[in-house]
């Protein structure tokens, strides 16, 4: 019964593609998140939403578009892929907004852009 | 620019030891701290926090230092066992949910 799941794990494309990477939490909580962790290793936070609604938005190319169906599924979708959009991409999710409210991460998806 | 650094990227000790994890932070508004943990193949999970009112938090064998004045943040695992073989990362933030992450530093504890 995993809490934070993503799909797939694996995703190996070629540049100029478009894909897609699924996020679903059974926690009942009301804020997703996605996070890119580069090859320097670090978690940079992408985006956040609160009840499908976007409260944090980086500064991301904007062929990266989020999208939140409902508050248990954040799904993160990427246009023209590039060569340095390969990382692994990390879910979470949380109870509420507040630093004070754990984050519960996926497992990662990890994208390669041949 | 990086407003949360580990500079070591590896730390190797021997079980029963101390494990000593550094993490040094550039802003000053950063007011909490976390610290996760992170398997292979796993996301990272939280391990312990501090609040920038304290300057110390216990949690069993883990124990997180918070030195303002320096910026600076340490984990002290107490003894250290095979299982806290893992990656580390420390996290701040500045009254929102809005985390900077560190690179991590990658524990080995040799039996």
């Amino acid at each position: 019964d995993t809490a934070v799941s993503q799909t797939p794990k694996y995703l190996v494309t070629q540049m100029g593609n478009d894909k897609s990477i699924k996020c679903e939490q059974n926690l009942g909580h009301d804020t997703m998140y996605w996070y890119k962790q580069d090859s320097k290793k670090f978690l940079k936070i992408m985006f956040s939403y609160n009840n499908k609604e976007l409260i944090i938005n980086e500064t991301v190319p904007n062929r990266f578009s989020p999208k939140s169906p409902d508050k248990a599924h954040l799904n993160l979708h990427i246009n023209s892929l590039e060569l340095g959009d390969s990382a692994v991409y990390f879910c979470a999710s949380s109870q509420g907004t507040s630093s004070y409210n754990e984050q519960f991460f996926g497992p990662g998806t990890r994208l390669t852009v041949l | 620019d990086q407003q949360v650094k580990q500079n070591s990227p590896s730390l190797s000790v021997q079980e029963g030891r101390i494990s000593i994890l550094n993490c040094d932070y550039t802003n000053s508004m950063f007011d909490y701290f976390l610290w996760y943990k992170k398997y292979p193949a796993e996301g990272p999970t939280f391990l312990i926090s501090i609040s920038s009112i304290k300057d110390k938090n216990e949690d069993g064998r883990f124990t997180v230092f918070l030195n303002k004045s320096a910026k600076h943040l340490s984990l002290h695992i107490v003894p250290s066992q095979p299982g806290d073989s893992a990656v580390y990362f420390c996290a701040a933030s500045a009254n929102f949910n809005k985390f900077y992450f560190g690179s991590g530093t990658k524990l080995n504890v040799k039996p």
